[in-house]
């Protein structure tokens, strides 16, 4: 079993759409969460910190479940340029972050 | 805003030659990373480094080193190339945030 679980979609969403991501992590000693974002062919970047008594920002909430070991990405009247792989990271130890494979979007108008 | 460079965008090497991939992050991170990623497998760590001189192997260390020799910049060295590490690699550097900041890659193509 992976340390970090994503489904890998794909989801196809009309523009205005809502849509979630989970991801659940198996290490319950894990410490800090992520998301990113990472566009065709290139570098993966910050979306936003997951804390643990959930954020948000903008269009773009995330939530922690230290019970149920997972976190998840809400994405509220979905944009084009929403259209991405967005992975969730989870750290163990400072710095070092564990992957899961990406949720692919693509929004369609 | 942190800046993570990496020497290639794209390389083209052939089968047994020595490969060596540089990143250089401008932000004082104390930690840095390597990355290869391939369809379907995601993110996976080659090496890390949390000080000068010091190196821990990942997830898939196997057919690479790596050098750290000043704060700024670590390298990753593939000793003798092989086919099955055609791949994008990336670097990545992190400071107190944890937040990982990423080179734009490398696409390496060992034929």
């Amino acid at each position: 079993r992976k340390e970090v679980e994503q489904d890998p979609g794909p989801f196809n969403v009309p523009e205005g759409a809502t849509v979630a991501f989970n991801c659940t992590y198996s290490n319950s000693a894990s410490q800090s969460f992520f998301w990113y974002r990472q566009d065709c062919r290139k570098e993966p970047k910050l979306l936003m910190s997951v804390y643990s008594s959930g954020n948000e920002d903008g269009r773009f909430t995330a939530q922690l479940n230290r019970a149920s070991q997972y976190i998840s990405l809400l994405i509220r009247d979905s944009k084009l340029s929403d259209s991405a792989t967005y992975l969730c990271a989870v750290n163990r130890h400072a710095g070092k972050s564990t992957f899961g494979d990406g949720t692919t979007l693509t929004v369609k108008p | 805003d942190v800046k993570v460079t990496q020497s290639s965008r794209y390389l083209v090497k052939r089968t047994g030659e020595k490969v060596f991939l540089e990143c250089v992050q401008d932000m004082d991170h104390e930690n840095m990373f390597w990355y290869r990623q391939d369809p379907g497998l995601g993110l996976r760590l080659i090496y890390f480094s949390y000080d000068v001189k010091m190196k821990e192997k990942g997830d898939i260390p196997e057919g690479y080193s790596v050098s750290r020799e000043k704060k700024e910049r670590f390298s990753l060295i593939l000793e003798s190339a092989s086919t099955n590490q055609t791949s994008m690699y990336l670097c990545a550097s992190t400071g107190v945030q944890e937040t990982q900041y990423f080179g734009p890659g490398t696409r390496l193509l060992v034929l």
